[in-house]
């Protein structure tokens, strides 16, 4: 079955520094999705990648799909403790229109 | 405010008990999803409502019992619930078909289970 996995699990860094958190799916995907899940809260829609290869930026925030469209990667750059929560991955499969989330990284980031 | 509405936010129930946890959504979309929660765990789809008709059902336990009376409004029945089911249940609805397929979450119900 579809299986999306993030790594790292769990994650802490300096404030300033960076961080980088890594989606892989089994499957090609159509598209993926970001999510992020504040502390106490609910998963909220940061972005969606559609094209291989492509790259898009939020300000700090640089989200990037795989050219065979199977991983995905979002690097946060000079981490800020407003960047404190749980990053989500959610994959949505050529032959399907349900996305499947990823396993999670949870960031810390140290004041 | 997402325009996903969940009652109750907080759920003590014991293991006898019969209970319902509502969902409404007041974007216009026509699929909604039910998902758990729990600890150290990755979010689970429990089940989906894809124009008001049940189109997943990953494998959910049958003390878990959806309904979808229509496309605003999705509930989750709960009886003789076990411990392990306490978690945080999050509610979701989309517009599926579409380009813009994004999942629009609720607060949650935090359910715990005694």
């Amino acid at each position: 079955g579809q299986q999306v996995m993030q790594i790292p699990q769990y994650q802490h860094v300096q404030e300033g520094e960076d961080f980088t958190t890594y989606c892989n799916s089994s499957t090609t995907l159509s598209n993926i999705q970001w999510y992020k899940q504040r502390p106490g809260g609910h998963p909220v829609f940061l972005i969606q990648l559609v094209k291989s290869g492509e790259v898009k930026k939020q300000k700090r925030l640089t989200f990037q799909f795989g050219e065979a469209k199977k991983n995905s990667s979002l690097h946060i750059t000079a981490t800020q403790t407003t960047d404190v929560g749980t990053y989500f991955c959610a994959g949505l499969q050529n032959t399907g229109n349900q996305f499947y989330f990823g396993t999670g990284t949870s960031l810390t980031v140290i004041p | 405010e997402t325009g996903v509405t969940q009652t109750p936010r907080h759920l003590v129930m014991g293991m006898t008990n019969k209970k319902s946890l509502k969902c409404e959504q007041h974007l216009g979309h026509n699929a909604m999803y039910w998902y758990k929660q729990s600890a150290k765990k990755p979010l689970e789809l429990m089940f989906v409502y894809s124009l008001e008709e049940r189109v997943e059902n990953n494998s959910v336990p049958s003390r878990f019992s959806p309904e979808c009376p229509n496309s605003s409004h999705l509930f989750l029945h709960l009886h003789t619930l076990q411990p392990e089911d306490s978690a945080l249940y999050l509610c979701a609805s989309s517009q599926v078909w579409t380009s813009e397929n994004i999942q629009y979450f609720g607060a949650g119900t935090r359910l715990s289970v005694l």
